[in-house]
């Protein structure tokens, strides 16, 4: 599976766009990009994922470049309760390999 | 109930101890995995199996062993724990060909 490199860090104001980047110039045709978050040291919890469409469902939305070399992932009005590490990881379509994580955005949304 | 649980969330043990790590799902997934995160660190694979009869070496395995006992019941052993195995440790479900995971709540390992 493809790396991927994010910041290591963000703050976003309560009421603002969060726009958390991630680049994952090694991605190959068949390879989707998954976000998740997690909060203090609870589970890391599903957010979203695409191909090459932009995807958005009740929790945010995934740009992906037309490239597909990078992609942003936008919570549209961030509150308190989205402060959380952000993970963006590339993984194949056949979903036959584990998610791999590396080091994520913590976002930090400030009052 | 949640869908992942992990037993038990927090346990101190000493060096040279086993202990066992236990996680049920109720989701019905064939896919269950063990994670470890340590502190500023993202999570790391340390098994994952597919099935009952699949076992497999994640990133850092040795010093760990797995048992899937059934399709919803995925133990991790540590057969003598060390200090710098303290960590916060996660166990995950997902289905075949599915497009995500669930996590458990996390169980807190110290060793002493």
């Amino acid at each position: 599976d493809a790396k991927t490199t994010q910041p290591p860090s963000m703050d976003c104001a309560e009421g603002r766009a969060a726009n958390l980047p991630c680049n994952h110039s090694t991605i190959s045709g068949n390879e989707y990009v998954y976000w998740y978050r997690q909060i203090h040291s609870q589970g890391p919890q599903y957010i979203i994922h695409g191909l090459k469409n932009n995807e958005t469902n009740e929790m945010a939305s995934l740009i992906i470049t037309e490239d597909r070399k990078s992609s942003t992932l936008i919570l549209p009005h961030a509150t308190l309760r989205d402060t959380a590490v952000y993970y963006c990881i590339v993984r194949g379509g056949s979903g036959n390999t584990p998610l791999v994580f590396g080091k994520g955005t913590r976002l930090s949304v400030i009052a | 109930d949640a869908d992942v649980t992990q037993t038990p969330r927090n346990r101190i043990t000493k060096t040279g101890k086993r202990i066992m790590l236990e996680c049920s799902q109720t989701k019905g997934h064939d896919r269950m995995y063990w994670y470890r995160q340590d502190p500023g660190l993202g999570l790391r694979l340390i098994y994952y199996s597919f099935d009952v009869k699949d076992i497999n070496k994640g990133e850092i395995s040795d010093g760990y062993s797995v048992s899937r006992q059934a399709q919803a019941k995925f133990s991790l052993s540590l057969e003598s724990a060390i200090p710098n195995q303290t960590a916060l440790y996660f166990c995950a479900t997902s289905a075949a060909g599915g497009d995500r995971a669930f996590f458990g709540q996390g169980t807190r390992l110290t060793v002493v």
